[in-house]
Formats: C-alpha cells, sequence, structure tokens
C-alpha cells in the first residue's frame, strides 16, 4: 500500500464545478503539501498545510491530522485549471517528501 | 526575484556516460532538494541539501549523488547511465524543507539512449 493515495486519479468536470480531490495518507507528517504540474512538467506549490484550512482565490485546502486526510477545492473551475494536482507529505520520521500519483483535472468549456 | 533555475533543460546520454545537472535556488534559499519524475513511478525524491549538507536521501542507488555549494548551487550526478535513468529531474529550492514552501525548477529532461 502506498503511504500517500490520492482519489480520484482522473477528473472531468464542466465549467463553474466544484470540484474535490482527495488525499489520505498512512504515516505520520509534519505538513502536506499540494502541488500543481501542468502539461510540460513546471510544478508550482499551491498549499502547504500543517492543520486547518487555507484559501488562495478559488482554491481551498484543508487537512484533518487525526484522520489523516486532505483536500483540495476548486471552486468555480476553468479550463485553465486542467492540470494534475499532487498531494506530497512531508514524513515525520526520515525527512523525507513522499508523493501521491496525482490526480489528472480536465475542465471542459 | 528570480525563480529557481536549472540547466541543461534538455539532455540526451548514452548507457555507461555520466551526466552532471545543474541549479540554483532562489536568493536566499538555503535548502535545495531533487526530484526525479517518471511515467511509471510518478515523482520521487532523491536528495536534500541544506547549508551545504545532505539532509536526507531517497531510495536510489549510489549512482546518484548530489552536493551544494556555498552559495547555495546544487549539483546532481549520475553515473553509470542506465536506460531507466530517463526522466525528468526537478529541483525545489525553500528557506527551511519542512516548514516553508518549495519552489520548483523547470527540470532538466534527460534520456538515455
Amino acid at each position: 500500500k502506498n503511504e500517500v493515495e490520492q482519489s480520484p486519479q482522473n477528473l472531468t468536470a464542466q465549467e463553474g464545478e466544484f470540484i474535490t480531490i482527495n488525499c489520505s495518507y498512512s504515516v505520520g507528517i509534519s505538513a502536506l503539501h499540494w502541488l500543481q504540474q501542468h502539461p510540460g512538467g513546471g510544478i508550482v506549490s499551491l498549499f502547504m498545510l500543517s492543520s486547518g484550512k487555507k484559501k488562495h482565490g478559488r482554491l481551498i485546502a484543508t487537512i484533518n491530522i487525526q484522520e489523516k486526510h486532505s483536500s483540495l477545492h476548486i471552486t468555480a473551475s476553468h479550463p485553465r485549471d486542467s492540470a494534475v494536482y499532487i498531494c506530497a507529505v512531508y514524513m515525520e520520521y526520515g525527512n523525507k517528501l513522499v508523493f501521491g500519483a496525482g490526480t489528472i483535472l480536465r475542465v471542459k468549456s | 526575484k528570480a525563480g529557481v533555475t536549472q540547466t541543461p533543460r534538455y539532455l540526451i546520454k548514452t548507457r555507461g556516460q555520466q551526466v552532471t545537472l545543474s541549479c540554483s535556488p532562489i536568493s536566499g534559499h538555503r535548502s535545495v532538494s531533487w526530484y526525479q519524475q517518471t511515467p511509471g513511478q510518478g515523482l520521487q525524491f532523491l536528495f536534500e541539501y541544506f547549508s551545504e549538507t545532505q539532509r536526507n536521501k531517497g531510495n536510489f542507488p549510489g549512482r546518484f549523488s548530489g552536493r551544494q555549494f556555498s552559495n547555495s548551487r546544487s549539483e546532481m550526478n549520475v553515473s553509470t547511465l542506465e536506460l531507466g535513468d530517463s526522466a525528468l529531474y526537478l529541483c525545489a529550492s525553500s528557506l527551511h524543507f519542512n516548514t516553508d514552501t518549495q519552489y520548483f525548477g523547470p527540470g532538466t529532461r534527460l534520456t538515455v539512449l
């Protein structure tokens, strides 16, 4: 079993829809990152969370440390949101970042 | 502020050769991490350097090595290249690894023939 599991693997949405991507992990962590990767490879860090909730524009990230679960929400989705979204956890022991497999999001206009 | 830069952007090598990739972090950032991305394995952690010291290493063979200089620039080296080393190699910099946002470079696309 992977230490970081994301769901869904693929997601197609219509423009304007509310989108949720989930991330579950099985290890103790000190931080969780949500990353966005567009075709061509460039990765942008969206959020770094260790507790609670963060919001940036139309993006909201939440984390529940007790349940070992995080969600990334996109409100009023737009075709430019089409990308791969990757969850990564910084392990409490071992000082390394472990990545989920990513969620491929396609937003159709 | 200039972003993270990586050179070269593209590289083609043959099996058995060695390669050195370079990463220049954002000014003031002291942590540099390296990652390998392949279609089969996704993103995997290679190693992290902070103030010229390797803090941690991922599960890669000893053919993969790195170093960090006093100006925080980092290099990674892969010796005796294998076909499976073909990948996108990304570096990321941050002020402090586990408390700050990571800023990724554009990556070096390595193809091993």
